[in-house]
């Protein structure tokens, strides 16, 4: 399983654009990168997914580099609302599912 | 789409209960469902991956015994804390797939369980 990295924690505004980068240099050619928003008490929530190149959504972008060892997760306008743990996974289909393995994540604090 | 309903969402109990947690994808079919725990400020940690019809695979030092996992049909899949002790405590998360690559893992609101 490919193990990523992320930044422990980062802050921001309202109103500003947040980008989270994550590292996994082992990824797999099957791998998938999906990205998921967790709040208190609450299981974890699909942001977006994508293998190569840019994938865009209503809520997020994601940026991945031709050789896919880093992506970044890109939250436009962000809002008190946004205020998560966020973790970047990677995975791919093994005959077994999609097994994943969550790193530590990153806690985004929006503030006013 | 890709609702999965997870119950109960508390539950407190006494040492030694048996404790049966439900997993259902309400909108898809789930050819695999995962169950995590997660203790305060920390990750989610895989326990454990059950595809549908088969016994559950469980990951390094998590006991068969104690967390026992049923995944009967696409739809359903259930987590037993037998003789649960207050060291159980935790959050417990299910996830459903689809089991196709390009689909992702959607996940319950988890269960908040205490042991007194």
């Amino acid at each position: 399983l490919a193990k990523t990295t992320q930044p422990i924690s980062m802050d921001s505004y309202e109103g500003q654009e947040v980008n989270i980068t994550c590292s996994h240099n082992n990824i797999a050619t099957n791998d998938y990168i999906t990205w998921y928003q967790q709040f208190p008490s609450q299981g974890p929530r699909f942001i977006i997914q994508g293998y190569k190149t840019k994938v865009t959504n209503e809520v997020a972008s994601l940026f991945i580099p031709a050789d896919r060892k880093s992506s970044t997760l890109s939250l436009p306008r962000v809002s008190l609302s946004d205020t998560a743990v966020y973790y970047c996974l990677v995975g791919g289909f093994t005959g077994g599912g999609n097994k994943l393995t969550f790193g530590t994540g990153t806690q985004l604090k929006v503030e006013l | 789409g890709a609702v999965v309903s997870q119950h109960p969402s508390r539950v407190i109990c006494k040492s030694g209960t048996s404790v049966k947690i439900e997993c259902r994808s309400l909108d898809f079919q789930a050819t695999t469902m995962f169950w995590y725990r997660q203790f305060p400020k920390q990750s989610l940690m895989l326990m454990a991956t059950s595809n549908e019809g088969s016994k559950a695979t469980y990951e390094q030092g998590v006991e068969k015994d104690k967390f026992l996992i049923n995944h009967a049909s696409l739809t359903l899949s259930t987590l037993t804390v037998t003789s649960a002790h207050p060291e159980d405590s935790s959050f417990y998360i299910c996830s459903a797939s689809a089991g196709v690559s390009n689909q992702p893992q959607h996940f319950g609101d988890g269960t908040r369980l205490s042991i007194l």
